[in-house]
């Protein structure tokens, strides 16, 4: 079954810190590697990764894929109060996304 | 100009009613989607379709039934609804073409709460 794992599930850090989130999947026919934020309502779409090795950015937010190793990481840094949110990474393979859990990240100031 | 709506934002009911939600988007996507989140915010995918064809159809109740009017309507009936259907209930779209690559976009989401 297809699965995606992310870690931590919970990070509280200090505004300026750097962090790094992490995604392992295993996705049947996989696609896509997609990451998203989610405040108080609806997943905003950040990363779309399909190729290995190509870092995607994004101001402060930055991201990568590794297709053999099966993961993706999402970067931070200069963290602010404002990134404080769900990141949620899934998986696209064969007509689905599978999403993880989720790492609930906390900015404090 | 919200790309992805739902309607209703809050939807409170008692158990055993049949109730609606509404999905519309107005970017030209052939793809819509359904998702439950669950309170520990996990996200999984109910129903998907494309160009008004049902795509998938996951381990989902039989109360649950979606319908697609047109390729930028996708609404979700539920009937008898129970106390674990208590959820957030979000509607996705995305342009799928031969490469997919399940680029999704999300409504607001319906809170949905049965008690």
């Amino acid at each position: 079954e297809d699965k995606v794992v992310q870690s931590p599930l919970s990070l509280v850090v200090h505004e300026g810190d750097t962090v790094t989130l992490n995604c392992s999947y295993e996705v049947t026919n996989f696609r896509s590697l997609l990451w998203y934020k989610q405040e108080k309502k609806a997943p905003t779409f950040l990363f779309m990764l399909t190729s290995s090795g190509i870092e995607k950015k994004s101001g402060r937010l930055s991201s990568i894929l590794d297709k053999k190793e099966l993961f993706s990481i999402l970067n931070i840094t200069a963290t602010q109060t404002g990134d404080s949110a769900i990141y949620l990474c899934a998986g696209g393979g064969s007509e689905k996304l599978v999403f993880g859990k989720g790492t609930k990240l906390t900015v404090n100031p | 100009d919200t790309a992805v709506s739902q309607t209703p934002k809050y939807l409170v009911t008692q158990m055993g009613n049949d109730k609606s939600i509404k999905c519309e988007q107005n970017l030209g996507h052939d793809t819509m989607y359904w998702y439950k989140q669950d309170s520990k915010k996990f996200l999984k995918i109910m129903f998907s379709y494309n160009n008004k064809e049902l795509i998938i159809n996951e381990t989902v109740p039989n109360r649950f039934s979606p319908k697609s009017p047109d390729k930028a309507h996708l609404n979700l009936h539920i009937n008898s609804l129970e106390l674990g259907d208590s959820a957030v209930y979000f509607c996705a779209s995305s342009q799928e073409g031969e490469r997919t690559t399940y680029e999704q976009y999300f409504g607001p989401g319906t809170r949905l709460t049965v008690t």
